[in-house]
């Protein structure tokens, strides 16, 4: 059965932290790997993944993807409250719906 | 340029009711897809339509069911809400490549349907 499971489940950091959000997978003709912000209740897209060892990155946040140990790690330096949210991580699973499997979500709080 | 729209925005239904949740998809999206989101869980697929029939279905029993309209948007069906249906029910749309299944189009998801079954 495809699994896609994220570590830690919450988080409380102080601004100007560090943070590494980590998603492992076990999924069946894996396509790509997205990470998603969800502050209220809309996810909003933040990286999609789909070769190793390449690292996106967008301001703060960066993320890589490991297709040998089908893991991935997301990022956030210098950390801010309005990072508080909940960070979810999908496989992309190939097929004729290219449908989304999703992990259970790390919970970031950045306290001031 | 409208995102994804969901409606309502909340609803309220006792055990036994049925319900029917509204999503407009992204302008020039023709995919829509429809997930369950319980508190503190990520995301469940629940189906998929194109071209105005389903595509694929999640783990979800006969009671959820959907429709596509030829303009795209679609309709999300339960039927005999349990309690343990209340959740986020999540839209999201797409645009399918043609000739494809090999290539992923992001999906834009919609602000949800906060679904409470008492």
């Amino acid at each position: 059965e495809d699994k896609v499971v994220q570590s830690p489940l919450s988080l409380v950091v102080h601004e100007g932290d560090t943070v590494t959000l980590n998603c492992s997978y076990e999924v069946t003709n894996f396509r790509s790997l997205l990470w998603y912000k969800q502050e209220k209740k809309a996810p909003t897209f933040l990286f999609m993944l789909t070769s190793s060892g390449i690292e996106k990155k967008s301001g703060r946040l960066s993320s890589i993807l490991d297709k040998k140990e089908l893991f991935s790690i997301l990022n956030i330096t210098a950390t801010q409250t309005g990072d508080s949210a909940v960070y979810l991580c999908a496989v992309v699973r190939g097929g004729a719906t290219n449908k989304l499997i999703f992990g259970t979500g790390t919970l970031l709080a950045v306290q001031p | 340029d409208a995102g994804v729209t969901q409606s309502p925005t909340h609803l309220i239904k006792t055990r036994g009711q049925q319900v029917t949740l509204r999503c407009s998809p992204k302008s020039g999206h023709d995919t829509v897809s429809w997930y369950q989101q319980a508190l503190g869980q990520g995301p469940q697929f629940i189906f998929q339509y194109y071209e105005e029939e389903e595509r694929q279905r999640g783990n979800f029993p006969d009671r959820f069911s959907g429709h596509q309209f030829p303009n795209y948007s679609s309709e999300l069906n339960v039927n005999a809400l349990l309690l343990g249906d209340s959740a986020l029910y999540l839209c999201a749309s797409s645009r399918r490549t043609s000739g494809a299944a090999s290539s992923y189009n992001e999906q834009f998801f919609g602000p949800g349907t906060r679904l409470t079954v008492l």
